[in-house]
């Protein structure tokens, strides 16, 4: 079973602060990582993709990714509270047409 | 723009009652899905279909069909509703290639009372 482990959270940070989120996955060959946000009642929306190992800024958002020890993070710089939302971590296993997703974790960030 | 669509945002239904939950994409991918999202519980993958005419069953396919018939729509089926599949359902899409996004619809809110 290829699984995908998040922090359930709720993960509460004050405005302005970093917040960061980690995941983890089991299948050493994954080749795609993905982070989704998602607002309470809405759907998931893409809020960065890496590939290869090291760092990925885009904004102020940061994607870590170390292949070795199987683990994805996700930095948010500069939080706001219009970041607060459960944030889903997503890996394509090698071979596979689907992502296998996370739980997510809850960020709370506080005014 | 890429674009997902479901046919309906709130759905109410009866216990025993067919539904049907429709999902159309406009980006010409050959991989569309269908999940069900539950508190705790995470989004979960009922069906998947990566060409017209062929399906896979994901996690949980139980009380559920699929139709594709054509490239950019993916119907899901309950048979005959029931009170444990009141849920969020999400339909998806994606290209074949790994890297690519996949894209979420909007996804339909459905009570089975």
């Amino acid at each position: 079973q290829k699984e995908v482990e998040q922090n359930s959270g709720p993960l509460s940070v004050p405005e302005g602060a970093i917040a960061s989120l980690n995941c983890t996955y089991s299948d050493r060959g994954s080749q795609s990582f993905f982070w989704y946000r998602q607002y309470s009642g809405k759907s998931p929306e893409l809020i960065m993709s890496i590939y290869s190992n090291g760092d990925k800024e885009d904004g102020r958002f940061t994607a870590q990714l170390n292949k070795a020890s199987q683990y994805v993070s996700l930095l948010i710089r500069d939080s706001q509270p219009s970041d607060s939302a459960t944030y889903l971590c997503a890996v394509n296993p090698a071979g596979s047409y689907q992502l296998t997703f996370g739980k997510g974790t809850k960020l709370s960030v506080i005014p | 723009d890429v674009k997902v669509t479901q046919s309906s945002r709130y759905l109410v239904k009866r216990t025993g009652e067919k539904v049907f939950l429709e999902c159309v994409q406009d980006m010409d991918h050959e991989n569309m899905f269908w999940y069900r999202q539950d508190p705790g519980l995470g989004l979960r993958l009922i069906y998947f279909s990566y060409d017209v005419k062929m399906k896979e069953k994901g996690d949980i396919p139980e009380g559920y069909s699929v139709s594709r018939e054509k490239k950019e729509r993916f119907s899901l089926i309950l048979e005959s509703a029931s009170t444990n599949q009141t849920s969020m359902y999400l339909c998806a899409s994606k290209t074949h290639t790994g890297t690519d996004t996949q894209y979420f619809g909007p996804g339909t809110r459905l009570t089975v009372l």
